[in-house]
């Protein structure tokens, strides 16, 4: 699987868009991006995943640039309870376990 | 749907005793489930992969004598710590995959949380 690179750490105010992104230059044509997050003390969550197109859902939005060597996942209005660690994971629908990088650790404030 | 639960969700043991943990996939078959284990500020590290009605997979590392896995049936995967020590103290991660809609996601269990004494 191609590794991803995300920052640390980010800060958003409630109520603004919060957007994390990922480099993953190394992706390849059969991977997909897919995004999780975790929130203290509780198993990952599932938000999305893409292959090229950008995609939305009730969670969030996903954009993947054209090349594919990035992404950005957007939280159209951040609440408090957004506050977690999100993790930016590429692998091929055959591809198995989910690998877990170090993530981006988001805090939204008030 | 998809949804994946465990049991317990937290445990407190002597050390040398042994530990089950219970993995299922409530509406949703799971023809592979995986174990992870997270340390304190740390992310999450696979343990092992198991498929249906086949032995587990383990990463480079893992003790399969000593982390067993069982997975018997298309809902339940269950974990079992032998001989716990201290430093098996952790929290342990379970997830699922199906087939169809459900073979593209990982889903995850909400974890259980485990302290050896």
């Amino acid at each position: 699987d191609a590794k991803t690179t995300q920052p640390t750490s980010m800060d958003c105010a409630e109520g603004r868009a919060a957007n994390l992104p990922c480099n993953h230059s190394t992706i390849s044509g059969n991977e997909y991006v897919y995004w999780y997050r975790q929130i203290h003390s509780q198993g990952p969550q599932y938000i999305i995943h893409g292959l090229k197109n950008n995609e939305t859902n009730e969670m969030a939005s996903l954009i993947i640039t054209e090349d594919r060597k990035s992404s950005t996942l957007i939280l159209p209005h951040a609440t408090l309870r957004d506050t977690a660690v999100y993790y930016c994971i590429v692998r091929a629908l055959s591809g198995y376990a989910l690998n877990f990088g170090k993530g981006t650790s988001l805090l939204v404030t008030p | 749907g998809a949804v994946v639960s465990q049991h317990p969700s937290w445990v407190i043991c002597k050390s040398g005793t042994s530990v089950k943990i219970e993995c299922r996939s409530l509406d949703f078959q799971a023809t592979t489930m995986f174990w992870y284990r997270q340390f304190p500020k740390q992310s999450l590290m696979l343990m092992a992969t198991s498929n249906e009605g086949s032995k587990a997979t383990y990463e480079q590392g893992v003790e399969k004598d000593k982390f067993l896995i069982n997975h018997a049936s298309l809902t339940l995967s269950t974990l079992t710590v032998t001989s716990a020590h201290p430093e098996d103290s952790s929290f342990y991660i379970c997830s699922a995959r199906g087939w169809g809609s459900f073979q593209e996601t990982q889903y995850f269990g909400p974890g259980t949380r485990l302290l050896v004494l």
